[in-house]
């Protein structure tokens, strides 16, 4: 099973609208993180927003918040006002806190595909 | 310079030929990491560096052979390599033990093309 799905392939949203890029996760631990990060076409990957599993609030850093849903595993992103630099690809990715295995393993999505309109 | 660089942002080598990526951190972070992002599969973790230290080799081919010299500078030295590890090669580092679980922050890339 996969630990990380994000079902949209592609998204298109007009410029200054908010739009939403679903993550769910699989997990058995108690404890772990949950990251969003953008490439655009130039490659390198950009870290936007974090939340925590213990963490009560929903991240949120200027335009990008984290709609976190613990019950629903899920972990959405959320842009508002969208601005055309922010049309790239977007990855979620988790980091699970187990003993005896790996523990510096991000691991990632297959990534969204956002496209900005003006 | 600040955050992660990496050179050189594109290579292109034969299958016989021997070359090095380089990765520098300026975030004063203890753990760096490689990455290799093929078309349409997710990133694949390669290994994992703490504290200059090897701590994780994911199953990757022995011609791909990374190197830490010390806490800001990490390598991957590539040799008789196929086709099909033409990819972008990401190279991150991050703080473990700080908080924001262990946030990985990423270069630039170096995308390479095997003929």
């Amino acid at each position: 099973a996969q630990k990380i799905t994000q079902t949209q392939p592609g998204m298109f949203v007009q410029e200054k609208e908010a739009v939403t890029l679903d993550c769910t996760y699989d997990t058995s631990d108690q404890s772990y993180g949950l990251f969003w990060y953008k490439q655009p076409s130039s490659g390198e990957m950009i870290f936007l927003i974090y939340q925590g599993s213990y963490d009560e609030q929903n991240a949120t850093e200027g335009r990008y918040s984290l709609n976190f849903q613990k019950a629903r595993k899920s972990a959405n992103l959320v842009i508002s006002a969208s601005q055309l630099g922010d049309s790239a690809m977007y990855f979620c990715a988790m980091r699970e806190a187990r003993s005896g295995g790996s523990n510096y393993k991000l691991t990632f999505g297959k990534g969204t595909l956002l496209t900005v309109n003006p | 310079e600040t955050g992660v660089t990496q050179t050189p942002r594109h290579l292109v080598m034969g299958m016989t030929n021997k070359k090095s990526l380089k990765c520098e951190q300026h975030l004063g972070h203890n753990a760096m990491y490689w990455y290799k992002q093929s078309a349409k599969k997710p990133l694949e973790l390669m290994f994992v560096y703490s504290l200059e230290e090897r701590v994780e080799n994911n199953s990757v081919p022995s011609r791909f052979s990374p190197e830490c010299p010390n806490s800001s500078h990490l390598f991957l030295h590539l040799h008789t390599l196929q086709p099909e590890d033409s990819a972008l090669y990401l190279c991150a580092s991050s703080l473990l033990g700080g908080t924001s679980w262990d946030t990985q922050y990423f270069g630039p890339g170096t995308r390479l093309t095997v003929l």
